[in-house]
């Protein structure tokens, strides 16, 4: 029974244009949600969070929108680049808790 | 700082042959976790630690031990390989929780690839 989904195994878009990953979570008890990016061979390295105090939270070109009522969060990349493809992981976790649940990974592929 | 370090990057066993994946930080953080990677499933955690003498279980513990005698060092110890440990293990840890739950974002490492025939 997962408790974080990404229901979309891959993203293709165009080099420039707006990149959208979604992520769903059933546990009303998650507080803080993350964003990690994973390239081949190489360990998931921190992108973006946001907690459910929030709605969004914004840096640079990633953006994370938060709706809790739909236990829903997206990722917008704008401009999407070719450096962006990877593959993205959604986590969450509860308050004052250390363990990360992640979702199974969206591969984003941006086309030159 | 190295940060996040995982020895070996890459190993093949034989069912129930015993191995240990060894991890280490040098950032002096308190919280110290293990995951294996597998194709569909994202990353799941198996044990974790929130600091020395301090270990729990995650999702997936089966098979699976682990010690932490240091703030450093926390490796994992497979006591009989099976053929669905056959995964890529990360290593990550974190410092303390700020106040509010806040912050936390856990630096991962390079990964082992391991192989159970």
């Amino acid at each position: 029974d997962q408790q974080v989904k990404q229901n979309s195994p891959s993203l293709s878009v165009q080099e420039g244009r707006i990149s959208i990953l979604n992520c769903d979570y059933t546990n009303s008890m998650f507080d803080y949600f993350l964003w990690y990016k994973k390239y081949p061979a190489e360990g998931p390295t921190f992108l973006i969070s946001i907690s459910s105090i929030k709605d969004k939270n914004e840096d640079g070109r990633f953006t994370v929108f938060l709706n809790k009522s739909a236990k829903h969060l997206s990722l917008h990349i704008v401009p999407s680049q070719p450096g962006d493809s990877a593959v993205y992981f959604c986590a969450a976790r509860g308050y004052s808790s250390y363990k990360l649940i992640f979702g199974s990974g969206t591969r984003l592929l941006v086309r030159p | 700082n190295a940060g996040v370090t995982q020895t070996p990057k890459f190993q093949v066993l034989k069912t129930g042959q015993s191995m240990t994946l060894q991890c280490a930080q040098d950032m002096n953080h308190e919280y110290m976790s293990w995951y294996r990677q597998d194709p569909g499933m994202g990353l799941r955690l198996i044990h974790y630690s929130v600091g020395a003498g301090i270990t729990d279980q995650g999702e997936v513990p089966n098979g699976y031990n682990v010690s932490r005698s240091t703030t450093e060092d926390f490796p994992l110890r497979l006591l009989s390989a099976a053929p669905s440990q056959t995964s890529v293990y990360f290593c990550a840890s974190s410092s303390s929780l700020l106040a509010g739950g806040m912050g936390n974002e856990q630096f991962f490492g390079p990964g082992t690839r391991l192989t159970v025939l």
